[in-house]
C-alpha cells in the first residue's frame, strides 16, 4: 500500500508568478485535501475535492485553485504569487466513508521570494 | 479566530514519564477530534482520535480524554519514550465536515 507522494519537494519562486502542485493520493482513497502550513502554525484547510468536485473550500482567494483526477490525483495551482504563500503545502488524502484521521504527504516547501 | 488552541508551544519531559499535551477549543460544532505527530521534513501522521460521545480513548501508550463541558482536550503518553520527540497538533473536525481546524501545535522533547 502506497501512502500519499507530493511533488516538488522544494520550490523556489517568485512574487507574481503560478505554481502548480501534485499529489498522489493513497491507494483506495477518493478524497484529496490540500493544507498551508505556514512557519510556526498549524496547518490550514485550503479545499477539498471528492470524486473530482470540489467539497469545501477553507478562507483561502480565488488564485488558490485545484483540480482532482480521475485516479485520485491532485493539483493544486496558485497564481500571483505572494510572499505570504511561502508555506510548506500538504496533500492528504482519506477515504470519505472512513471517519479515521487522513494520510499525509510529506508537504512540499514553497518559497516566495 | 483560533478556534483550536495548544497554549504550550514546547515541553520537555524525562524518558520513563507521563507527557500530558493539551488542547482547547471554541467552537461546540466540533464533534470529532484527532491528535497529529509530527516529525521534521515529514507530513503530520495520524496518532489517536476521539468521538464526543465519548470522554476517553486508549491505544497502546497513548490515550486521549475529551472534557465536553470545559472543550478541552487532553493527550496522555506513557511511558514516553525519545521516539515520541516530535511536534504534536491536536485537530477538530463538525458533524459531517472532513474539514480539519488545527492548532498551532507542541514541540515535545523527551530527555534520555
Amino acid at each position: 500500500e502506497t501512502g500519499v507522494t507530493q511533488s516538488p519537494t522544494h520550490l523556489i519562486k517568485t512574487r507574481g508568478q503560478q505554481v502548480t502542485l501534485r499529489c498522489s493520493s493513497q491507494s483506495g482513497h477518493n478524497t484529496v485535501s490540500w493544507y498551508q502550513q505556514a512557519l510556526g502554525q498549524g496547518p490550514q484547510f485550503i479545499f477539498q475535492y471528492y470524486r473530482e468536485e470540489e467539497n469545501g473550500r477553507g478562507n483561502f482567494p480565488p488564485r488558490f485553485s485545484g483540480l482532482q483526477f480521475p485516479n485520485y490525483s491532485s493539483e493544486l495551482n496558485v497564481n500571483a504569487l505572494e510572499l505570504d504563500d511561502s508555506a510548506l503545502y500538504l496533500c492528504a488524502s482519506s477515504q470519505a466513508t472512513v471517519i479515521y484521521g487522513y494520510t499525509f504527504g510529506s508537504g512540499t516547501r514553497l518559497t516566495v521570494v | 479566530d483560533q478556534q483550536v488552541k495548544q497554549n504550550s508551544p514546547s515541553l520537555s519531559v524525562q524518558e520513563g514519564r507521563i507527557s500530558i499535551l493539551n488542547c482547547d477549543y471554541t467552537n461546540s460544532m466540533f464533534d470529532y477530534f484527532l491528535w497529529y505527530k509530527k516529525y521534521p521534513a515529514e507530513g503530520p501522521t495520524f496518532l489517536i482520535s476521539i468521538s464526543s460521545i465519548k470522554d476517553k480513548n486508549e491505544d497502546g501508550r497513548f490515550t486521549v480524554f475529551l472534557n465536553k463541558s470545559a472543550k478541552h482536550l487532553s493527550l496522555h503518553i506513557v511511558p514516553s519514550q525519545p521516539g515520541d520527540s516530535a511536534v504534536y497538533f491536536c485537530a477538530a473536525r463538525p458533524f459531517g465536515n472532513e474539514k480539519l481546524t488545527f492548532g498551532t501545535g507542541t514541540r515535545l522533547t523527551i530527555i534520555p
